[in-house]
């Protein structure tokens, strides 16, 4: 069965250092990742996908993630934090082909950015 | 662009009574599902539908009933509210099939259960 564990509910970083999230999958078959973003009083939005083409994923907003095989790891990164980068980030992966039709969310990971 | 709207976005309810969560998009997705939002767990899924007339359970079904009549419209019923259900409901929506889609998320709606 697919799964995701998120590792740290909660990250605190000074604004203009960098940010790292991260993210482990387990997964029979090849796996899709995708991150997602929640803003305070939203609903979640995604900010990038791994779908198998090339391993460093860049998203929206600076961020980029890097799907590593051998470490089964999808962490999300940002060099240099933004005030407006404060939310909450879901790891997720998808189901295998022919499977039905569920996304499977961590248990996201808020992040704090100091000034 | 409304994309997907969820009513109410606030709702208090006494233990026993018994409401409905309104879903909407306007993205002609086939996909829709319902997720609760409760800290330190995540996201979890209630139940889905891959189109109109079909539906099916997540993870956590149990005191909740859906339907599909149009592709618009996925509402969900909470048939006797229980304290254990005050969480933040998302309705989401996306064009099939889910693997390698983008999800659209409502703002969500707020429940509590006295």
């Amino acid at each position: 069965a697919q799964s995701v564990t998120q590792l740290g509910s909660h990250v605190s970083v000074s604004e203009g250092a960098l940010v790292l999230l991260r993210c482990n999958y387990s997964s029979s078959v090849p796996p899709y990742l995708f991150w997602y973003v929640q803003y305070p009083n939203q609903g979640l939005q995604l900010l990038l996908k791994y779908t198998s083409a090339a391993t460093l994923v860049k998203g929206i907003n600076g961020f980029e993630a890097e799907f590593k095989k051998s470490e089964t790891s999808f962490h999300l990164t940002k060099p240099s934090a933004h005030m407006s980068d404060a939310a909450e980030y879901f790891c997720a992966v998808s189901p295998p082909p022919g499977n039905t039709d569920k996304l499977i969310f961590g248990t996201g990971t808020r992040l704090q950015v100091f000034p | 662009n409304a994309g997907v709207t969820q009513t109410p976005k606030f709702q208090v309810l006494k233990t026993g009574q018994s409401m409905t969560l309104q879903c909407a998009q306007d993205m002609n997705h086939e996909y829709m599902s319902w997720y609760r939002q409760d800290p330190g767990m995540g996201l979890r899924l209630i139940h889905y539908s891959v189109g109109a007339g079909i539906t099916d359970q997540g993870e956590v079904p149990n005191g909740y009933n859906v339907s599909r009549s149009t592709t618009e419209d996925f509402p969900l019923r909470l048939l006797s509210a229980a304290p254990s259900q005050t969480s933040v409901y998302f309705c989401a929506s996306q064009l099939a099939p889910v693997r390698t889609g983008e999800l659209f998320f409502g703002e969500g709606s707020r429940l509590t259960v006295l």
